[in-house]
């Protein structure tokens, strides 16, 4: 039982290559989430999904597509990287939305330069 | 928009010290959770609290959930080396089912 895992680990990109941060858990949860986090300001919401087959716009949107491949895999696409996208992005899932424990995967460090 | 206020944002104690870590917002929250993360790792689930006026204990954690569930702390009693790390407040908000962040507290514990 690994969890939630994410790949890569580490991405270094150039500004306005495009890449997809993979995100996959085996317990059987619902809902996905994708947030960022930079220093000082904790945990933002990228993108969410409620269940398989919906995906929600989160707080910080902007310059990133999701799929929710099927109920296992949620990915994060950045079309054309910019340098404010350099950031930590975590994964998480829960069994059910409201109030459950969010289960984080170990994070992807990406640098934009 | 709803905002989570948590303080201080950095806090560099001595083992054996106590304490206290805050979490404010104007919003009601219909429950409160916190987390912490260890460096390279993502965040742990702590505690859910849910009840105004609730109060949960975790070993030498104690969580409390304001009365008015806009507002939360965490009090550790004689901090250790290994209580170092990021602690995460996060409320939960009637719309939609998803958490909102506070900025963190970067606990330093020196022995």
């Amino acid at each position: 039982n690994a969890g939630v895992t994410q790949t890569p680990k580490f991405q270094v990109l150039k500004t306005g290559q495009s890449m997809t941060l993979q995100c996959a858990q085996d317990m059987n949860h619902n809902s996905m989430y994708w947030y960022r986090q930079d220093p000082g300001m904790g945990l933002r919401l990228i993108y969410y999904s409620a269940s398989e087959g919906t995906t929600d716009k989160g707080e910080v949107p902007n310059g990133y597509n999701v799929s929710r491949l099927n109920k296992r895999e949620f990915s994060l696409r950045l079309e054309s990287a910019a340098p404010s996208q350099t950031s930590v992005y975590f994964c998480a899932s829960t069994e059910e939305p409201r109030g459950d424990t969010q289960y984080f995967g170990p994070g992807t460090r990406l640098t934009v330069l | 928009t709803q905002l989570l206020e948590q303080s201080p944002q950095f806090l560099s104690i001595q083992e054996g010290e106590n304490l206290t870590v805050y979490c404010n917002s104007s919003s009601v929250f219909s429950s409160l959770q916190w987390y912490r993360q260890e460096p390279g790792e993502g965040p742990v689930l702590l505690v859910t609290v849910v009840t105004g006026g609730e109060v949960k204990k975790l070993k030498r954690l104690t969580f409390q959930f304001g009365d008015a569930r806009k507002d939360s702390s965490l009090h550790i009693t004689a901090a250790q080396p290994g209580d170092t790390g990021l602690y995460l407040c996060a409320g939960l908000y009637n719309q939609g089912g998803k958490l909102i962040f506070g900025q963190g507290t970067e606990l330093s514990v020196k022995p």
